[in-house]
């Protein structure tokens, strides 16, 4: 069965304390992987599309990374508004469209 | 761009009654999809459609849920009759084709009483 995996569930962050939130996967092929931010009550909002092992993208304080098995989050030196849930979502390359989403991660960062 | 456009934002109903809620989505857009999230199950597709046409309703939970697309500016989500386990937080998303990356609306909350 084609699973996405999201860990850790929360995290507490210190302002400028930099971390990584990981996304793993089991699926049988896959064409592309999705990082949204959700803020409580929004909507999910685009950051990353990731298609191949070795890829990386950057935005502000934030690099999502791929590999074969998993794709990570970096964030550097996080400030309060980055605080949000963090998702991950794969794309299968069989059968249909559509995006399988982990359970995201649930970050917050204090002054 | 306005963004993806859902109404209402809230819908309190009763159980048995009928809800419909709807999307517009983002001009230029030929791929729709329709979610629903709660704590417990997260982000479910519930159905997408391409070029205005059905492509996958195999997350739509059973026959009280419906979904239509007339045209391409234009979708509804209906469940009749409501029950309280249908209280969720559901979306729509667009998107220029399936494959790439999807746009939010801003959802609607829906409580079943």
């Amino acid at each position: 069965e084609d699973q996405v995996t999201q860990s850790p569930e929360a995290l507490r962050l210190q302002e400028g304390e930099s971390s990584s939130l990981n996304c793993s996967y089991t699926v049988s092929g896959l064409r592309g992987l999705f990082w949204y931010r959700q803020d409580p009550g929004k909507g999910p909002e685009f950051l990353f599309t990731l298609y191949s092992a070795g890829e990386e993208k950057e935005k502000e304080r934030l690099k999502a990374t791929l590999t074969k098995k998993e794709s990570f989050l970096h964030i550097t030196a996080p400030k309060p508004e980055d605080s949000a849930t963090y998702l991950c979502a794969v794309f299968l390359s069989y059968n249909t469209d559509k995006l399988i989403f982990g359970t995201g991660t649930r970050l917050q960062v204090f002054p | 761009d306005a963004g993806v456009i859902q109404s209402p934002r809230h819908e309190v109903t009763e159980m048995g009654q009928e809800v419909t809620l709807r999307c517009k989505p983002i001009s230029g857009h030929n791929s729709l999809f329709w979610y629903r999230q709660t704590m417990m199950r997260g982000l479910e597709l519930l159905i997408y459609f391409n070029n205005n046409v059905p492509i996958d309703d195999s997350g739509m939970p059973e026959d009280r849920f419906s979904a239509k697309m007339p045209n391409a500016s234009f979708s509804t989500l209906k469940i009749q009759p409501s029950e309280p386990r249908d209280s969720a937080v559901y979306f729509c998303a667009s998107s220029h084709y399936a494959g790439v990356e999807q746009f939010f609306g801003p959802g609607t909350r829906l409580t079943v009483l």
